[in-house]
C-alpha cells in the first residue's frame, strides 16, 4: 500500500499570502495524484487531478505541481473561503487508493 | 445537476447490520464506477470499497473486507453498501463518490470527481 504523508499538519497564512502544502508518496505514483478540499461540515470537493489539472470551477489561485513521490499544492493568494482541510490522494497503485492525513489551512 | 444522495445511516449496536444507499442523478450512472469513502470523527479520509460500472468487479479495503458488501442497480441509479458485523471503529461519515472516467472508459483506480453529502453511522451500545 502506498503511504501518503502530508505536511505541515496545520498551516497559518495571512490573507493574500501564498500557502504551500506538501504531499509525499512512499513510492512513485507517477502523475496519478489528486487534491481535495474539505470545508468544515462539508463533503470533500475535487480541486486538482493528474497533479496539475484544475477541476471544473476551481479558481486559478489553486495550482498543483510535482511528480513521482513529491507533490505540492499552492494557493497563490489565500482567501477567507479557502479555510479548509486539504487532502492528497494517489490512484496509481491500487487497490487501495490512498489519502494523505490532511493539512488544515487557517487564517493567521 | 450531478448529484449523489446517501441515506440509511444511523445508530447500531456492535455486531449489528446497516445498509447504506446512494441515489445518483444528473448523469448516466451506468457509465461510471462508484466508491464509498469514510471519515471517522476528527480523522482523515479512508477508501472503503469500489464497484465497476457493470458490477463485474468489486474491491474492498482491508479493514472492511468480509464484513461490507458493495452492490449497484443500474436500472435504479443507486449504489448500496451492506454493512454487517459492525464495530465501534466503523463509526464514521460514509461518502458515496463517483470515479472519474478516462478515454471513454471507467477504470477503478481513479480520483473521485463527485461526492455526496455523506451518511453518518454510529456503532455503539
Amino acid at each position: 500500500e502506498v503511504v501518503m504523508t502530508q505536511s505541515p499538519a496545520t498551516l497559518s497564512v495571512s490573507p493574500g499570502e501564498r500557502a504551500t502544502l506538501s504531499c509525499r508518496a512512499s513510492q512513485s505514483v507517477s502523475i496519478s495524484l489528486a487534491w481535495y478540499q474539505q470545508k468544515p461540515g462539508q463533503a470533500p470537493r475535487l480541486l486538482i487531478y493528474d497533479v496539475s489539472t484544475r477541476a471544473t470551477g476551481i479558481p486559478a489561485r489553486f495550482s498543483g505541481s510535482g511528480s513521482g513521490t513529491e507533490f505540492t499544492l499552492t494557493i497563490s493568494s489565500l482567501q477567507s473561503e479557502d479555510v479548509a482541510v486539504y487532502y492528497c490522494q494517489q490512484y496509481n497503485n491500487w487497490p487501495p487508493v490512498t489519502f494523505g492525513g490532511g493539512t488544515k489551512v487557517e487564517i493567521k | 445537476d450531478v448529484q449523489l444522495l446517501e441515506s440509511g445511516g444511523g445508530l447500531v449496536q456492535p455486531g449489528g447490520s446497516l445498509r447504506l444507499s446512494c441515489a445518483a442523478s444528473g448523469f448516466t450512472f451506468s457509465d461510471y464506477a462508484m466508491a464509498w469513502v469514510r471519515q471517522a470523527p476528527g480523522k482523515g479520509l479512508e477508501w472503503v470499497s469500489v464497484i465497476s460500472s457493470s458490477s463485474g468487479a468489486t474491491h474492498y479495503g482491508d479493514t472492511v473486507k468480509g464484513r461490507l458488501t458493495i452492490s449497484r442497480d443500474n436500472t435504479r441509479n443507486k449504489v448500496d453498501l451492506q454493512m454487517n458485523g459492525l464495530r465501534a471503529e466503523d463509526t464514521a461519515v460514509y461518502y458515496c463518490a463517483r470515479l472519474s472516467r478516462v478515454y471513454g472508459i471507467a477504470p477503478l483506480g481513479r480520483y473521485m470527481d463527485v461526492w455526496g453529502k455523506g451518511a453518518t453511522v454510529i456503532v455503539s451500545s
